[in-house]
C-alpha cells in the first residue's frame, strides 16, 4: 500500500528556533499533501493544502508567514514552524494524495515541544 | 463556503452497534471518507462512498445520501479497540483535490 514518511517523529527545542518537518510520499507521486495540527484530545485542524509547484493554501487564522509549507517535488513537502514558542507545540501530521484518488495517505505525525 | 458536521462524542458499551453522522454543505460533491484515528497515532483510511448507498467491510459500514447531503459510519459489534476518533471528509472538487474535512467524533466503548 501507499506509505507516506514523516520525520522527525519527535522534536524537543527552545523558544525561538525554527523547526523543519519532512513529509515524503514513498511509493506514489503525491500531486497534493496536507499539513494538519492537533493539539491534546482534539481533533485535527487542517493547516494548509500544498500542491507540488504552486503555493500552499492556508486555512483561515494559520499564519503563512509563521508555518512556511514547500511542495518543491512530487513526493516532498516540509512544514518550517519559524521562531518556533511554546504555544507551537502540537503534534503535526502530514498527508498526502493523488489528484481525485482516495484516500487520503497519513504520516505518523511530529511531536513539537517547544521549551 | 463549505461546511460538513458531525458529533463531537459518542459513547457506546462493547457489543453494541454505534452509528456516526456527518452532514455536508459543499459547492460540490465527489465523494465522502471516513477515517480512524487512535490516541497518538496517524489516522487511517476506512471507507469511500461516492454514490448513495451502503458499503460494507467487514463490522464497518457506510452509507451515503447525496440527496439529503448526508452519510454515516456504521460500527456493529463494537470492540474496546475501536474507541478512537472518526472524522469524514468530503471531496467537493474532484480531480481538484478541495476537500473538507470534519472535526471528529470521538467514540468511548465502555465494557
Amino acid at each position: 500500500g501507499a506509505v507516506v514518511s514523516q520525520h522527525p517523529s519527535r522534536v524537543i527545542c527552545k523558544s525561538g528556533t525554527s523547526v523543519k518537518i519532512e513529509c515524503r510520499s514513498l511509493d506514489f507521486q503525491a500531486t497534493t499533501m496536507f499539513w494538519y495540527r492537533q493539539f491534546p484530545k482534539q481533533s485535527l485542524m487542517l493547516m494548509a493544502t500544498s500542491n507540488e509547484g504552486s503555493k500552499a493554501t492556508y486555512e483561515q487564522g494559520v499564519e503563512k508567514d509563521k508555518f512556511l509549507i514547500n511542495h518543491a517535488s512530487l513526493t516532498l513537502s516540509t512544514l518550517t514552524v519559524t521562531s518556533a514558542h511554546p504555544e507551537d507545540s502540537s503534534f503535526y501530521i502530514c498527508s498526502a494524495r493523488v489528484a481525485g484518488v482516495v484516500p487520503q495517505h497519513f504520516g505518523d505525525g511530529t511531536r513539537l515541544s517547544i521549551l | 463556503g463549505q461546511s460538513l458536521e458531525q458529533p463531537s462524542e459518542v459513547t457506546a458499551v462493547e457489543g453494541a452497534i454505534v452509528q456516526i453522522n456527518c452532514t455536508y454543505q459543499t459547492s460540490g460533491f465527489y465523494g465522502l471518507s471516513w477515517y480512524q484515528q487512535h490516541d497518538g497515532g496517524a489516522p487511517t483510511f476506512l471507507s469511500y462512498n461516492a454514490l448513495d448507498g451502503l458499503e460494507e467491510t467487514g463490522r464497518f459500514s457506510s452509507f451515503l445520501s447525496r440527496s439529503d447531503s448526508y452519510g454515516y459510519l456504521l460500527l456493529q459489534e463494537l470492540q474496546m479497540k475501536d474507541s478512537a476518533s472518526y472524522f469524514c471528509e468530503v471531496n467537493y472538487g474532484g480531480s481538484q483535490g478541495n476537500l473538507i474535512f470534519g472535526k471528529g467524533t470521538k467514540l468511548s466503548v465502555k465494557p
